[in-house]
C-alpha cells in the first residue's frame, strides 16, 4: 500500500519566520501535486513537480522534489498570515499504478 | 472560485437517513471525483466518474453509492446514515480521466450526523 507521511502534522510559528514541511514515501511517484486548503473551502493547486531533483518557486513558496521521486519538501520563506492553511501533498502513483495517493497534511498557523 | 458547483453546503441529519450531495463539475470536465474529509483520517478518496460511467472505486461503503448523469453533474448518496459519517464530502472535477493534471475542488458539502 502506497502511503505519503507529511511532517509536522501541526505547524504554529510567528509572521516572518521560515518553515518547511515534508512529504515522504517508501514508494516512487511519477508526479507529485501540492494543495493549500483554506477553512470552509476545498483544497487548491499549488504546484505540481514530475521530475527527481526538480525545484520549483512560487513567490515565497519552494517546492523540490526528491531525486527518488519518494519525496518532496515546501519551504516558506517569510511566513505571512496569509499563508495559513493546510497543506496537502497528493503523489500519483508510477508504473502501472496511476492512484492518486494523498497525505493527511500540515495544518500551518502564521501568527501575526 | 474553482467553477465546482456543491449543494448543499451545510447539512444536518439524524443517524439512520438518507442524503443526497450534488455536484456540477466545472464546464468541459468530464471526470467527477468524490472524497470525504475528517479530521483523523484525511482526505479519503471515495469514487470517480468518467463521462457517466464508474472510472474507479476508493474507500466507499456499500451504504455509499453514486452516480454521474448524462449532463455531467454527479450526486453522492448516503445511506442509513451513522455518527461516524459526520465530515465534509468535497467534490472535484479535472477535464480528462486520468489521474494527471489539477483537481479542481468545490467548496464541500459538511455532513453533520446526530
Amino acid at each position: 500500500t502506497q502511503l505519503l507521511e507529511q511532517s509536522p502534522q501541526f505547524l504554529s510559528i510567528q509572521e516572518g519566520e521560515n518553515l518547511t514541511v515534508y512529504c515522504n514515501s517508501s514508494s516512487v511517484f511519477s508526479s507529485l501535486q501540492w494543495y493549500r486548503q483554506e477553512p470552509g473551502e476545498g483544497p487548491v493547486l499549488l504546484v505540481t513537480v514530475v521530475t527527481g531533483g526538480e525545484v520549483k518557486k512560487l513567490k515565497r513558496l519552494t517546492f523540490q522534489f526528491g531525486d527518488a521521486r519518494k519525496d518532496s519538501s515546501l519551504h516558506i520563506t517569510a511566513a505571512q498570515p496569509g499563508d495559513t492553511g493546510l497543506y496537502l501533498c497528493a503523489g500519483v502513483g508510477a508504473g502501472n499504478n496511476r492512484k492518486l495517493i494523498w497525505g493527511l497534511g500540515t495544518s500551518l498557523a502564521v501568527n501575526p | 472560485d474553482s467553477g465546482v458547483t456543491q449543494t448543499p453546503k451545510h447539512l444536518i441529519t439524524a443517524t439512520g437517513q438518507r442524503v443526497t450531495l450534488r455536484c456540477s463539475p466545472r464546464s468541459g470536465d468530464l471526470s467527477v471525483y468524490w472524497y470525504q474529509q475528517s479530521l483523523d483520517q484525511g482526505l479519503q478518496f471515495l469514487i470517480q466518474y468518467y463521462n457517466g460511467e464508474e472510472r474507479a472505486k476508493g474507500n466507499i461503503l456499500e451504504r455509499f453509492s453514486a452516480q454521474q448523469f448524462p449532463d455531467l453533474h454527479s450526486e453522492l448518496n448516503l445511506s442509513s446514515l451513522e455518527l461516524g459519517d459526520s465530515a465534509l464530502y468535497f467534490c472535484a472535477s479535472r477535464s480528462g480521466r486520468r489521474n494527471t493534471g489539477e483537481l479542481f475542488f468545490g467548496e464541500g458539502s459538511r455532513l453533520t450526523v446526530l
